[in-house]
């Protein structure tokens, strides 16, 4: 989706590595957010910012950190890779309600 | 603790017929109300919303009703094109509290020729 790019779109890791999900907007957006998807479970907030410099967790924030160094780019890190966290990683962009987020193409993450 | 239900899981509409999504909310905070159509491989894209001031809305062939009292509300499209396959994603919010967003488990849609 234009505007909100995610790096990289598949990634396969063993149990216990680490790896950094990267987002990076074009819309000077100040608002940015990290979801999950899972196989009937929706779409689960992970962690958002809602401007540069601040976080805040959301449903699911247990296993992964993040980052805001930028108004562009919200990264989002796990430190030590579980199964449980194999999901269809989606990272969104927003100007706050009412205004709709976008979202990027997602993160395919396997974890073996 | 769900706040946003999609109750169906999936739906199969004939094509040109009309399609009815339903989405219930328990939080009676929730004041502005969002329909989200995701296509496989992509990421969800926004549809069609709605504010609790308000029992309609209408955009082309989609209209999402609100019925505050119930707590419900429904995505119609009529008619219903091969396009429309996809899930969709009912979510909710507070205005002017913070910019978070609660999405439902979301309903399968299934356009058939």
């Amino acid at each position: 989706n234009a505007g909100v790019t995610q790096t990289p779109k598949f990634q396969v890791l063993k149990t216990g590595q680490s790896m950094t999900l990267q987002c990076a907007q074009d819309m000077n957006h100040n608002s940015m957010y990290w979801y999950r998807q899972d196989p009937g479970m929706g779409l689960r907030l992970i962690y958002y910012s809602a401007s540069e410099g601040t976080t805040d967790k959301g449903e699911v924030p247990n296993g992964y950190n993040v980052s805001r160094l930028n108004k562009r780019e919200f990264s989002l890190r796990l430190e030590s890779a579980a199964p449980s966290q194999t999901s269809v990683y989606f990272c969104a962009i927003g100007q706050g309600v009412p205004q709709p987020q976008h979202f990027g193409d997602g993160t395919r993450l396997s974890i073996l | 603790d769900q706040q946003v239900k999609q109750n169906s899981p999936s739906l199969s509409v004939q094509e040109g017929r009309i399609s009815i999504l339903n989405c219930d909310y328990t939080n009676s905070m929730f004041d502005y109300f969002l329909w989200y159509k995701k296509y496989p491989a992509e990421g969800p894209t926004f549809l069609i919303s709605i504010s609790s001031i308000k029992d309609k809305n209408e955009d082309g062939r989609f209209t999402v009703f609100l019925n505050k009292s119930a707590k419900h509300l429904s995505l119609h499209i009529v008619p219903s094109q091969p396009g429309d396959s996809a899930v969709y994603f009912c979510a909710a919010s507070v205005m002017n509290r913070d910019d978070k967003i609660i999405f439902g488990k979301g309903t399968r849609l299934h356009i058939l020729p």
